[in-house]
């Protein structure tokens, strides 16, 4: 059971923006940065955002980060084919004293 | 390039047992806490175990306590997991997964090994 909640999907035509959501508590989002993953089908994950809005090298600026009190959200813009994936939140839990994943959001490029 | 490649998994009879290694090359591992993560089938991501650079501390998620065990040979760059009374609960892809040296959780990750329990 998943202590990050997100929806379970999103959807946009190419070049629109989407956003997803994630809602945390104070022991995780509140008090730990937030990282997202993208999982391509049928592969592993892939960093995509690390400390609430950092890129890694190579991730397209299309990408971005927030973080606002216990929740976060990540926004894609210019929205292409190729991404469509499922996007997943995560963040250390203090009081679980483990790291924690979203529940993932199904991105459908339509 | 940051490498990470699992092996071990396979079809495992509920009770029994696997271990899961983990190969990493490309970067100095013994500098590293790494992480195992599993998907089960059709499912999200579930963090299971970290370790840290010198195998000093391990963190396990609670379903896995008491039954799984974390371990590295910084000698042989590997990650271990040895895996005890599994259930069918525990069929899922397992990924090792480099911990950041820079904030807290998982920047690279290898290609998983699944593991299969069932009768």
């Amino acid at each position: 059971q998943s202590v990050l909640s997100q929806p379970p999907s999103a959807s946009g035509t190419p070049g629109q923006r989407v956003t997803i959501s994630c809602s945390g508590s104070s022991s995780n989002i509140g008090s730990n940065t937030v990282n997202w993953y993208q999982q391509l089908p049928g592969t592993a994950p892939k960093l995509l955002i690390y400390s609430n809005n950092q890129r890694p090298s190579g991730v397209p600026d299309r990408f971005s980060g927030s973080k606002s009190d216990t929740s976060a959200s990540l926004a894609i813009s210019g929205l292409q084919s190729e991404d469509e994936a499922d996007y997943y939140c995560a963040a250390w839990d203090d009081s679980l004293n483990g790291y924690v994943f979203g529940t993932g959001t199904e991105v459908t490029v339509l | 390039e940051v490498q990470l490649v699992e092996s071990g998994g396979g079809l495992v009879k509920p009770g029994g047992s696997l271990r899961l290694s983990c190969v990493g090359s490309g970067f100095t591992f013994s500098s590293y806490t790494m992480n195992w993560v599993r998907q089960a089938p059709g499912k999200g991501l579930e963090w299971v175990s970290s370790i840290s650079s010198a195998g000093t501390y391990t963190y396990s998620t609670d379903s896995v306590k008491g039954r799984f065990a974390v371990s590295r040979d910084n000698a042989r760059n590997s990650l271990y997991l040895q895996m005890n009374s599994l259930t069918a609960e525990d069929t899922a892809v397992y990924y090792c997964a480099r911990g950041s040296g820079s904030f807290r959780g998982p920047d690279n990750w290898g290609q998983g090994t699944l593991v299969t329990v069932s009768s």
